[in-house]
This record gives structure tokens, sequence and C-alpha cells, in this order.
């Protein structure tokens, strides 16, 4: 299985800066057709996961820019600028390359 | 607008099993696939299975094998997953969600005497 890991396990934001979530794969996710398999949610409090970015890089619709994707094979960044009251909750990386789809444990985002 | 609409929460006795349906709108039910997804307790998101609507076809993790099944009516536009012979060990949050956008609200099933 595809062993995602990320890091921090959390992080305290003052509003208005940035954060920076990282998630590592124990395989590349990067298919011969040139996508990266590679998402990343946002688990509000008592809500459902939000998808954010999709295939790495692709803002999810109705995801404000401040939100952006990036990364190589097998290390991935998730940013978040101007950090507002409405970004906490737990953001989670997953691979949708292979089965069985794996996720990270989670970082959980907090306002300072 | 797509839409999950998940079946109530649950309370279950151990040993028996329950029956957990997802009804999709504001798409075309047969062209995406339906994931299925535990989250325990102030836990992580754990992948339970797949199924593919146009064609039945079903994918499960290893570890859920034996443990669900799951299901699609294309007449009613509705996936289901049935988990059985229950333990504390299944009570969670689970999650329906079309393909990796779209989430279901969650159902709570609660496994207690």
């Amino acid at each position: 299985d595809i062993v995602m890991t990320q890091a921090p396990l959390s992080v305290s934001v003052t509003p208005g800066e940035s954060a920076s979530i990282s998630c590592r794969s124990s395989k590349s996710l990067l298919h011969s057709n040139g996508i990266t398999y590679v998402y990343w949610y946002l688990q509000k409090p008592g809500k459902s996961p939000q998808l954010l970015i999709y295939r790495m890089s692709n803002l999810a619709s109705g995801v404000p820019d401040r939100f952006s994707g990036s990364g190589s094979e097998t290390d991935f960044t998730l940013k978040i600028s101007r950090v507002e009251a409405e970004d906490v909750g737990i953001y989670y990386c997953g691979q949708l390359l292979e089965n069985p789809l794996t996720f990270g444990s989670g970082t959980k985002l907090e306002i300072k | 607008e797509v839409k999950l609409q998940q079946s109530g929460d649950e309370l279950v006795r151990p040993g028996a099993s329950v029956k957990i349906s997802c009804k999709a709108s504001g798409y075309t039910f047969t062209n995406y696939a339906m994931y299925w997804v535990k989250q325990s307790p102030g836990q992580g998101l754990e992948w339970i299975g797949t199924i593919i609507p146009l064609i039945d076809t079903t994918s499960y993790n290893q570890k859920f094998k034996g443990k669900a099944t799951l299901t699609a009516d294309k007449s009613s536009n509705t996936a289901y997953m049935e988990l059985s012979r229950l333990t504390s060990e299944d009570s969670a949050v689970y999650y329906c969600a079309r393909s990796e956008a779209y989430w279901g609200q969650g159902t709570l099933v609660t496994v207690s005497s």
C-alpha cells in the first residue's frame, strides 16, 4: 500500500499569514499519462471533507485561489496564502493512483 | 448541483448488519465511480471500496473484504453499502463520495448493545 506521510501534525497561523503543509508518498504518484494523482482535502469541524486541490496542482471549483498545490513525484505541498478564520480544520492529502486509495493522517490548522 | 444524500444515523447491535444508502442527484449516476470511506472517531480517512455503477464493478480495500458489500441501483440513482457482523470497531462515520470531488454528509454507525 502507498503510505502518505503528512507534516506537521498541527500548525497555528496568524490571520493574514501563510501556511504550508507537506505530504510525502512512499511511491511515485506520477502516472504514465503525465498526471500526478495526489489530492488535498479540508475537513472543517463537524463537516464532510471537501476537495481543495486535485491532481497535485489544480484548484477545485469554488475554492479560493489562496490555496495552491505543488510538488514532485513523491513530495507535495499545500500552501495557504493569507490564512482566514474559515480555513480552520484538518487537512488531508490522499493518493488516487492505485488501490487501496490511501490518505495522510491529517494536519490540524488553528488560528492564533 | 451535485448532491449525495446519505441515510440517517444508525444504532445497531453487535453481530448485526446495517445497510447505508447514498442517493445521488445533479449528475448522471452511471458516469462516475462512487467511493466509500470510513472515519473512526477522532481518526483519519480510510478507503473501503469503490463501485462503478455503469458496469456494476466493485473493488475493495483488502481490510474490508467480507465486511463491506457495495451495490448500486441505477433505477433510483442510489448506492448502498452493507456492513456485516458488526463489532465496536465498526463504529464510525461512513461517507460516500462521487469519485474524488463530492462527498455525502456522512452516516454515523454506532455499534452497541
